[in-house]
């Protein structure tokens, strides 16, 4: 029962570099998000998805593109890191829109 | 938009004592849901408990209770007879209505120390 699954669970990159996170849940949850996580803000939504072929934007968007082509699978695309994109990122997933949402470990990514 | 406020950065409480910890929120909208999380050192992030807006009754789940109170917009949690692993993050969230984005916005934190 693995429920969401992030990889890698820490990432160093160099400006300018480009990298994925990796979001997958096993519990056929329609909803999946994605958050970051900085010190003294809480969280804050970058995008979400409310099934296959469907995301939008949350409150900081910028950056950052997502996809979802299956219901298991919600990757976090950076397509030119920047040190303001240092920070933890949460990939979270609920069954429907007003669920509870299950969180997965978290990636602590660091752009140098 | 909606805005969640938890003005508490830290929180102390003593073994086996009781502590309450303080959110507050913002909307225009009068069917929502609210929910507080715990993330320990571990970085997990666990859900504590949910409050439907349109439930009158308080939820409660074992030590942890909320206080709700819809009409000033409040949603504090009460840990009883608090143990050394309630020792965490604590993060209040609201969540909007069906049939909307239903994004779910989330506090600052406060940072509960248990002491002995």
């Amino acid at each position: 029962n693995a429920g969401v699954t992030q990889t890698p669970k820490f990432q160093v990159l160099k400006t300018g570099q480009s990298m994925t996170l990796q979001c997958a849940q096993d519990m056929n949850h329609e909803y999946m998000s994605w958050y970051r996580q900085d010190p003294g803000m809480g969280l804050r939504l970058i995008h979400y998805s409310v099934g296959a072929g469907i995301t939008d934007q949350g409150e900081v968007p910028n950056g950052y593109n997502v996809s979802r082509s299956t219901t298991e699978d919600f990757p976090l695309r950076l397509l030119s890191a920047a040190p303001s994109q240092t920070s933890v990122y949460f990939c979270a997933s609920s069954y429907s829109p007003q669920g509870s949402l299950h969180f997965g470990n978290g990636t602590r990514l660091t752009v140098t | 938009a909606q805005t969640v406020t938890q003005s508490q950065p830290e929180m102390s409480v003593q073994e086996a004592e009781t502590v309450t910890l303080s959110c507050t929120y913002d909307t225009s909208e009068s069917d929502y849901y609210l929910f507080w999380y715990k993330q320990p050192p571990s970085r997990q992030m666990i859900l504590v408990i949910r409050q439907e807006a349109y439930k009158q009754q308080n939820a409660t789940e074992n030590r942890f209770s909320v206080n709700f109170q819809k009409a000033a917009k409040s949603f504090s949690l009460k840990i009883s007879d608090s143990q050394l692993g309630d020792a965490a993050m604590y993060f209040c969230a609201y969540r909007s209505p069906p049939g909307t984005a239903s994004k779910l916005t989330f506090g600052t934190g406060t940072r509960l120390q248990v002491t002995l």
